[in-house]
């Protein structure tokens, strides 16, 4: 799998947009960008996957650049529930089974 | 909630015990998956059983085993505990057996704590 690289932490005002990038320059063409996130040592939590369009669902967007070497998950307006580590994951297609994660970013919503 | 249940919540143990962990999958999916995350290793997958069935194993001890029962519940073994083997054991299923697309959700954990 493609090796994801997240800044270790990031704050961000609550009611504002929280931007988490992903750096992932080496994906290949059939590997998917994966979002999860870690609260307090709770089970982590799916958000969000993509290819290489723009995704969105009830919870984030997510925006994969061009060349797919990078994306961006977006929380439209961050709430203080949304402290928690984030992971982005690179999973190739066919017969991956398993999970990477890496140290994440932990994202602290202040009030 | 994601639909996924781990039982215990909690377990505290003494070394060279040994104990059992429970997942029920979502309704509906055919795989689980058991991940352990200590401090020091994070979240590290262990091993994926399919229809009851083993799929694929990763850095999961000889001292541990699992298995996935007729209908799906899966549980996960640990020996011969260790302090080390202290931490937090997730478990995750999917409707599929593998797939970049087979999105895996997961239980709210056990807590193991080995003295």
């Amino acid at each position: 799998d493609a090796k994801t690289t997240q800044p270790p932490s990031m704050d961000c005002a609550e009611g504002r947009a929280a931007n988490l990038p992903c750096n992932h320059s080496t994906i290949s063409g059939n590997e998917y960008v994966y979002w999860y996130r870690q609260i307090h040592s709770q089970g982590p939590q799916y958000i969000i996957h993509g290819l290489k369009n723009n995704e969105t669902n009830e919870m984030a967007s997510l925006i994969i650049t061009e060349d797919r070497k990078s994306s961006t998950l977006i929380l439209p307006h961050a709430t203080l529930r949304d402290t928690a580590v984030y992971y982005c994951i690179v999973r190739v297609g066919g017969s991956n089974y398993k999970l990477t994660f890496g140290k994440g970013t932990l994202l602290t919503v202040n009030p | 909630d994601s639909g996924v249940t781990q039982t215990p919540k909690h377990l505290i143990t003494a070394t060279g015990q040994r104990v059992t962990l429970r997942c029920s999958p979502r309704s509906g999916d055919l795989s689980v998956y058991w991940y352990q995350q200590s401090l020091d290793q994070g979240l590290q997958f262990l091993i994926q059983y399919y229809n009851g069935e083993e799929r694929a194993k990763g850095n999961i001890l000889e001292r541990f085993s699992a298995q996935q029962f007729p209908d799906l519940h899966s549980e996960l073994n640990l020996s011969s505990l260790e302090l080390g083997d202290s931490a937090l054991y997730f478990c995750a299923s999917s409707f599929g057996g593998a797939g970049a697309q087979e999105t895996q959700y997961f239980g709210p954990g056990t807590r193991l704590l080995v003295l």
